[in-house]
């Protein structure tokens, strides 16, 4: 079945430690995207990428880094520099179409902790 | 740019009962509008969306949901819920015309259905 694999689904670190969250994606879909959850505020974009080798700031983008090295890959790295990392990081895609809609399809998300 | 408010960020309701959850947006050009569930620590996943055409628009589990244009709205509804629809709902809102859409959430509506 395609569909898109976040992994770990939980992950504890400890404060000046950078972790990365990866992404997979068989779908076959060209733009791949980052957002963090927060109780109460909705999703918010951490970074996006339309294609291969190319990937662009987000809302929220300090204290994070991406790449996009392969069409079906899309790791997320959230570094010491982040000053609250603790939160619910979701990984999603989207079809190219005729038409862009915006519609996106989302994995299970990745819970990170910092402790 | 476009923004989205969800007015109530809880909304408890007896099983059986009928629900609204609602939805506003704010856009200066025509958008494409979704509505999302997420299940506890799970991803989103699509309800129902509309694009163009009938502006009453039905999706999975028995929800359905209304574009007023002139309200600038996009209501989500059922009939009658089952506790199984316990979960959070998320609306989001897209720009037609866009050459990389990307979609704007709210800050979601947990709806709790209770015996």
């Amino acid at each position: 079945d395609g569909g898109i694999t976040q992994s770990p689904k939980y992950l504890f670190r400890k404060e000046g430690q950078n972790v990365t969250l990866s992404c997979e994606q068989n779908l076959n879909h060209d733009a791949m995207y980052w957002y963090r959850q927060d109780p109460g505020q909705g999703l918010r974009l951490i970074y996006y990428s339309q294609i291969v080798n190319d990937f662009q700031k987000g809302d929220i983008a300090e204290g994070y880094s991406v790449s996009r090295e392969k069409k079906e890959s899309f790791p997320l790295t959230v570094t010491s520099a982040q000053k609250n990392p603790t939160a619910f990081y979701l990984c999603a895609s989207k079809e190219r179409t005729k038409v862009d809609t915006g519609e996106l399809f989302f994995g299970e998300g990745s819970r990170l902790t910092v402790l | 740019a476009q923004s989205v408010t969800q007015l109530d960020s809880q909304v408890p309701v007896f099983e059986e009962a009928p629900v609204e959850l609602r939805c506003n947006y704010s856009s200066s050009v025509s958008v494409y509008l979704f509505w999302y569930v997420q299940y506890p620590n799970q991803g989103l996943q699509l309800l129902l969306k509309y694009l163009s055409g009938s502006t009453l628009v039905k999706g999975i589990n028995g929800f359905e949901a209304e574009f007023n244009k002139s309200q600038t709205s996009f209501h989500l509804r059922k009939p009658s819920v089952h506790i199984s629809d316990t979960a959070e709902y998320f609306c989001a809102v897209s720009e037609r015309g866009g050459t990389a859409s990307k979609l704007t959430f709210g800050t979601g509506t947990r709806l709790q259905v209770t015996l």
